[in-house]
């Protein structure tokens, strides 16, 4: 069964310093990754998407996120944290269709983003 | 250009009362979702739907119905509320299955005493 993770509820980071949210990911085939931001009583907001070619992929906000295969890990990475990036983070798999639950989102938990002045 | 709406977005009932949800789209997207936010359980897909008058479970849906009688609208009705409802709904959708981002809308937070 394909499952995500998150392994951090919570990451503090000062203004200005490089962030990192880490996720983890069990599927079989291919993943196609995702990641969102979700601010206070909002819905998610798409940030970016791996789904092949190149490891590093660039998103919204400054945000890119790096596929590593090998260690079966999507993590989300900003240079520069700014205080509006508060905010709750989730990570997402899918299958490929081809395989059971194939095509379906299956979410982390979400990890809070704390970036202080 | 409103996007992906829900209706209402404060919802509080009682057990056993029937609650409707409302989501519209204005994209024409193919598919659309319903999923469940809980602390510490993430997001939890309860339906979805391809196209109209097609849909599917996903990982939660027993004590929930849905329908898609039209492309843009994706109505979630728990047919006898219980507590264990008590949850923010959120409806997405998007252009296709693998490989499209989802679009969600602003939730609904339901309340069930």
């Amino acid at each position: 069964a394909q499952s995500v993770a998150q392994p951090e509820d919570q990451v503090n980071v000062a203004e200005g310093n490089p962030l990192t949210v880490k996720c983890t990911y069990s599927v079989s085939g291919n993943p196609y990754l995702f990641w969102y931001v979700q601010y206070p009583n909002r819905g998610l907001q798409f940030l970016l998407k791996y789904i092949t070619g190149d490891n590093l992929v660039k998103g919204s906000y400054g945000f890119e996120a790096e596929f590593n295969k090998s260690q079966t890990s999507f993590h989300l990475k900003k240079p520069s944290a700014l205080v509006s990036d508060s905010a709750l983070y989730f990570c997402a798999v899918r299958a490929p269709p081809t395989y059971n639950q194939g095509g379906k989102l299956i979410f982390g938990q979400g990890t809070e983003l704390s970036v202080k002045p | 250009d409103a996007g992906i709406t829900q209706s209402p977005r404060y919802k509080i009932t009682e057990t056993g009362r029937q609650v409707t949800l409302m989501c519209h789209q204005t994209w024409s997207h193919s598919y659309m979702f319903w999923y469940r936010q809980d602390l510490g359980h993430g997001l939890r897909l309860i339906y979805y739907s391809a196209a109209a008058d097609i849909t599917d479970k996903g990982e939660v849906p027993d004590g929930y119905v849905v329908s898609r009688s039209k492309t843009e609208n994706f109505p979630l009705t728990l047919e006898s509320a219980t507590r264990s409802q008590t949850s923010v709904y959120f409806c997405a959708s998007s252009e296709g299955l693998s490989g499209y981002e989802q679009y969600f809308g602003p939730g609904t937070r339901l309340t069930v005493t």
